[in-house]
């Protein structure tokens, strides 16, 4: 248990469906991050939030839409995903971003259909 | 694109020190190297960081070198339970900078 918790741990969408991720830690961290997994490929940051605003946007195409409404929580909004979305998502938190070790969530497992 | 080089597997019998070895040779006088790991599935779990000076804690060690080009990450009784992809990273610790992950090294506990 790191004290970042991701819901749901798996989510079966259909390329037309909108749906959210949702990430939350109480661990009095100010800094969030979405990291996305494929298979056999290393983790590819995505977002990065300090002080809930986004300081980090790695080229990710508009159909991912990401929210911090504070420190605490982060959602990933997903609409009109492809097959080739399907990944393991993970939610970091670290207090600032400059050098705290991050702690991770257990991630939601994606399939897009 | 990570700045560590990393073997891409290893393996260690259970009960034996595992010795993860780590490459770093651009490092940055201001950059620390760290350890995570991650368990088949699940998030990576931070390990241990150390900026010149070994570290250890409840987890593992770290040696690097005096040069600071490479570090060793060490596992001192590894059980079943350490096999996982283990990951070296350097960052910057006193301004925002991003965790890059590369490959890592797959660590096989054999009975």
């Amino acid at each position: 248990e790191t004290g970042v918790t991701q819901t749901p741990r798996h989510l079966v969408m259909g390329m037309t469906n909108k749906k959210s991720l949702k990430c939350e830690q109480h661990l009095g961290h100010n800094a969030m991050y979405w990291y996305k997994q494929s298979a056999k490929k290393p983790l590819e940051l995505m977002f990065v939030y300090s002080l809930e605003e986004r300081v980090e946007n790695n080229s990710v195409p508009s159909r991912f839409s990401p929210e911090c409404p504070n420190s605490s929580h982060l959602f990933l909004h997903l609409h009109t995903l492809q097959p080739e979305d399907s990944a393991l998502y993970l939610c970091a938190s670290s207090y600032g971003t400059g050098g705290s070790e991050a702690f991770f969530g257990q991630g939601t497992r994606l399939t897009v259909v | 694109d990570a700045k560590t080089t990393q073997p891409p597997s290893m393996d260690c019998a259970e009960g034996r020190a595992a010795n993860l070895p780590c490459n770093h040779s651009t490092i940055s006088g201001n950059e620390y190297v760290y350890w995570y790991r991650q368990i088949h599935s699940q998030g990576p779990q931070y390990i241990i960081h150390g900026l010149k000076n070994n570290e250890t804690n409840e987890m593992a060690s770290l040696i690097i070198t005096e040069d600071r080009k490479s570090s060793t990450l060490i596992l001192p009784h590894a059980t079943l339970r350490d096999t996982a992809v283990y990951y070296c990273i350097v960052r910057v610790a006193w301004r925002d900078d991003k965790i890059i992950f590369g490959k890592g090294t797959r660590l096989h506990i054999l009975p």
